[in-house]
């Protein structure tokens, strides 16, 4: 089946801009996560999704960033007012997420690039 | 303690050769040990995953060694191909929460042809 799907896949934004970024998970699956891979570094978790549960924000940066999942299914990241230190790879997970079954699936990403 | 600690950064094996990737972690609540593989301009792909009740685990030229009272883990791969050379990720999860992931830093495996 299709697996989680991301766009855009590139980004070039301005400085000070808005930028949306949005990600269709696994149909079925209930868990969705964001994480941020910035160049030459591991994955560093943003959000969590899971059914109607309130989302785990934890590992959201600052308040520039926030996200929202609507209907279960599709999520948008949005950060606002970009800065150059936003420039990264963000990732999309979904999940099964029932008891034992941990495994996560990744989009190809969205390439951010603020000048 | 939320820390995975990955080595080496960069790794390079000739053909044939057995790749060895290390992995340790300081949360013993930790209970869930993911390897990804990534190649440039995709997402993580999963590879072969380990929970603590066993010590390795084997799938096909990937075998996972886990040593739960050295809290380490290890990803071995055996008769290592150019195909293989990719961004490899060790990650931990708990069965708490969230199941969120962290990951360790990346190693960038090249097998040389």
């Amino acid at each position: 089946g299709a697996g989680v799907s991301q766009s855009p896949s590139n980004k070039v934004t301005e400085k000070g801009k808005d930028v949306e970024l949005r990600c269709d998970p696994i149909s079925g699956h209930t868990a969705l996560y964001w994480y941020r891979q910035s160049l030459g570094q591991g994955l560093e978790f943003l959000i969590y999704f899971q059914g109607n549960s309130a989302p785990d924000k934890s590992g959201l940066p600052s308040d520039r960033f926030s996200a929202e999942r609507t209907g279960g299914s599709v999520s948008t990241l949005t950060i606002q007012r970009t800065q150059q230190e936003d420039s990264a790879v963000y990732l999309c997970a979904s999940s099964l997420r029932l008891a034992g079954a941990y495994e996560q699936y990744f989009g190809p990403g969205t390439r951010l690039t603020v000048t | 303690q939320q820390q995975v600690k990955q080595s080496p950064q960069s790794l390079i094996v000739q053909k044939g050769g057995i790749s060895i990737i290390n992995c340790a972690y300081e949360n013993t609540a930790f209970d869930y040990f993911p390897w990804y593989q990534q190649f440039p301009g995709k997402g993580p792909a999963l590879l072969i995953a380990i929970r603590p009740d066993v010590s390795e685990k084997k799938e096909g030229r990937f075998t996972i060694s886990f040593n739960k009272s050295a809290k380490q883990f290890s990803l071995h791969i055996m008769d290592s191909q150019p195909g293989d050379s990719a961004t490899y990720f060790c990650a931990a999860s708990t069965d708490s929460g969230t199941y969120k992931y962290i990951f360790g830093t990346g190693t960038r495996l090249k097998v040389l042809a």
